[in-house]
């Protein structure tokens, strides 16, 4: 199976820093990376598919870059709404894994 | 509007068994593949099983694999997840997902249903 690392686990910033995100696969998995924002109590939702697609409706603050094994998620100008936990994930033969998440906390 | 409602979570002893649902609306079920996903307490996100948009397929991962069985009523608009064996590392929230494959990701998710294993 394929893992994913996410680097850093925790992550102290203010209102308007710009803030990345990174995700590391075990393998190479072309573009084939999609990124979520969950809150407390609730579901994830997605953010970027196909590591840089951003989802209908998702402020064009986020972004996602890389290929291959390297993944980056950044938010250009951090919002009160974005202190949130990020997820990275990926699907290949059958079977999904996510990072570990990487919680973004008021500094 | 587009959502899914999941049921049937619940406190269970170890060993015992429990279905999940998850109900859909406002798009077509019967032309997306369907997944579980789970979350411990405090825990990240971590995939349990997937079902394609007819049913023809399935696919598990290895801490449930034997355990679990991933089924869909599409006259229903209805996914379940059979869990037998209950132990307490199942103990978490149950997401269902809806997977979008031209974006290789899981568009909508429900809210979950918790599932508690403990004696």
């Amino acid at each position: 199976d394929i893992q994913l690392t996410q680097s850093p686990s925790t992550l102290s910033a203010s209102v308007g820093d710009r803030v990345t995100i990174s995700c590391r696969a075990s393998q190479s998995i072309s573009s084939w990376l999609a990124w979520y924002q969950q809150k407390p109590g609730k579901a994830p939702n997605l953010l970027i598919y196909k590591a840089s697609s951003l989802e209908s409706g998702v402020p064009s603050r986020f972004s996602g870059s890389g290929s291959g094994i390297e993944f980056t998620l950044t938010i250009s100008s951090l919002q009160p709404d974005d202190f949130a936990t990020y997820y990275c994930q990926q699907y290949s033969d059958y079977s999904c894994t996510f990072g570990q998440g990487t919680k973004v906390e008021i500094k | 509007q587009v959502q899914l409602v999941e049921s049937g979570g619940g406190v269970v002893q170890p060993g015992t068994s429990l279905r999940l649902s998850c109900a859909a609306s406002g798009f077509t079920f019967s032309s997306h593949g369907m997944h579980w996903v789970r979350q411990a307490p405090g825990k990240g996100l971590e995939w349990v099983a997937l079902i394609w948009y007819d049913g023809s397929s399935e696919y598990y991962a290895d801490s449930v694999k034997g355990r679990c069985t991933i089924s869909r009523d599409n006259s229903k608009n209805t996914l379940y997840l059979q869990m037998n064996s209950l132990r307490a590392e199942d103990t978490a929230v149950y997401h269902c997902a809806r997977w979008f494959g031209l974006k290789n990701a899981f568009d909508i998710w429900g809210r979950g249903t918790m599932v508690t294993v403990s004696s």
